[in-house]
């Protein structure tokens, strides 16, 4: 099993509509969890951090956690065409010593 | 005011050269990455430095050897370098070992 996995895509939605991005990791005992956007041949740019259990709304990004499934998820709302990059889930692991990513999920929004 | 910088942006260099890549960060934080992203887009953390020190080696050939001077700085110097090493290779901090990381822009290594 992958250390964190995500659906690599490509999802592909309309301008306007909810994207769903999804990731699973393996450490039970992650904390802390980082939602990136990579735009390409930019490098990783953070959205959203989140630690605890529940959802976090920031802006049209709300990230939602659910450490008893290792699921964290990343809920882009109204999405524009500007929206259109990978997206990086990342879980801190191995006591906190490293950030792991996963493999990333690209995203077409189209107009 | 650039956060994490490194350079070069762009290094292309022949097999068997050595070569070097320097990352420095205003912000103060305490720990500092090294991560290749190869051609597949996939994020490896190769080094993890904390307060100067070496915390994480993730399996990397003995070929890279990174090397903190102070808090702010993680210089990556790549000996014997192969076709394999070609790769965008990004320098990244954060607070603590278990906050976020910001990064550098990339240094794309083409070895020719």
């Amino acid at each position: 099993q992958k250390e964190v996995e995500q659906n690599s895509g490509p999802l592909s939605v309309p301008e306007g509509a909810i994207a769903s991005l999804n990731c699973t990791y393996s450490d039970r005992v992650s904390q802390s969890f980082f939602w990136y956007r990579q735009y390409s041949g930019k490098s990783p740019e953070l959205i959203m951090s989140i630690y605890s259990n529940g959802d976090k709304e920031d802006g049209r990004f709300t990230a939602q956690l659910n450490k008893a499934s290792q699921y964290v998820s990343l809920l882009i709302r109204d999405s524009q065409p500007s929206d259109s990059a990978t997206y990086l889930c990342a879980v801190n692991m191995s006591g906190g010593f490293k950030t792991i990513f996963g493999a990333g999920t690209r995203l077409f929004v189209k107009a | 005011d650039t956060a994490v910088s490194q350079t070069p942006k762009y290094l292309v260099t022949q097999m068997g050269n050595d070569k070097s890549i320097k990352c420095e960060q205003n912000l103060g934080h305490d720990t500092m990455y090294w991560y290749k992203q190869d051609s597949k887009k996939f994020l490896k953390i190769m080094f993890s430095y904390n307060n100067k020190e070496l915390i994480i080696n993730e399996t990397v050939p003995n070929r890279f050897s990174p090397k903190s001077p102070d808090k702010a700085h993680l210089n990556l110097h790549i000996n014997s370098l192969e076709l394999g090493d070609s790769a965008v290779y990004f320098c990244a901090s954060s607070a603590s070992v278990a906050s976020e990381a910001f990064f550098g822009q990339g240094t794309r290594l083409t070895v020719v």
